[in-house]
């Protein structure tokens, strides 16, 4: 299994550009989500979803948008970029609640620069 | 709201000595603690995992417990080695959410 994967690994933005950053994991989790990473600091969710057509707010979701039409690919959108979303970019996912002990994957990251 | 916060931010100590990572929590109601390792320019990889019912979880030269009632969790690494070298995360699940709230890292430099 190749686990949790990320597209692009880095990326350079221009204020008001748009960008997808890619997910897929293949392990067949229902549960999928997207953290941030900013210099010196923890992770903060983004959104999260628990299955295919649905998805919901974390902590910091403005200026993100999320789609899950597929078991196997969670992609964020940003749409009108900002120098405050230069960050690392962590997707993950894990089994439903109850099932084993809900243990999150994280994928590799995509450094996003926004200049 | 819970917070977590971990003690101390950054630790430097030469190869072989036994250390503890602090990890601690503002709200008792968790349905587990993970600890995490991070590579520099890495991504996250998952050491161990307790369980809200358990007290401690062991991995080789890794053993990590969990105070629940205090709102603490310690991760002890024996015999540390320069390979060791990383920051180490620690994130808790509250209950009845599916969501992990992180602390911002122990930064850890093992020296030869």
């Amino acid at each position: 299994n190749a686990g949790v994967t990320q597209t692009p690994k880095f990326r350079i933005l221009k204020i008001g550009q748009s960008m997808t950053l890619q997910c897929t994991q293949d392990m067949n989790h229902n549960y999928m989500y997207w953290y941030r990473q900013d210099p010196g600091m923890g992770l903060k969710l983004i959104y999260y979803s628990v299955g295919a057509g649905i998805t919901d707010k974390g902590e910091v979701p403005n200026g993100y948008n999320v789609s899950r039409s597929t078991t196997e690919d969670f992609p964020l959108r940003l749409e009108l970029a900002a120098p405050s979303q230069t960050s690392v970019y962590f997707c993950a996912s894990s089994y439903p609640t109850g099932t084993g002990d809900n243990e999150q994957f994280f994928g590799p990251g995509t450094r996003l620069t926004v200049l | 709201k819970q917070e977590v916060t971990q003690i101390p931010a950054a630790l430097s100590v030469p190869e072989g000595e036994n250390l503890v990572l602090n990890c601690s929590f503002t709200d008792s109601a968790i349905y587990n603690l993970q600890w995490f390792r991070q590579d520099p320019g890495k991504g996250l990889t998952s050491l161990l995992l307790i369980q809200s019912s358990q007290r401690e979880q062991t991995s080789g030269r890794l053993n990590a417990s969990l105070d629940k009632s205090s709102g603490r969790s310690t991760l002890y690494i024996a015999a540390s080695q320069p390979g060791d070298s990383a920051t180490y995360l620690c994130a808790v699940r509250p209950d009845n959410t599916d969501k992990l709230i992180f602390g911002t890292g122990t930064r850890l430099q093992v020296f030869p």
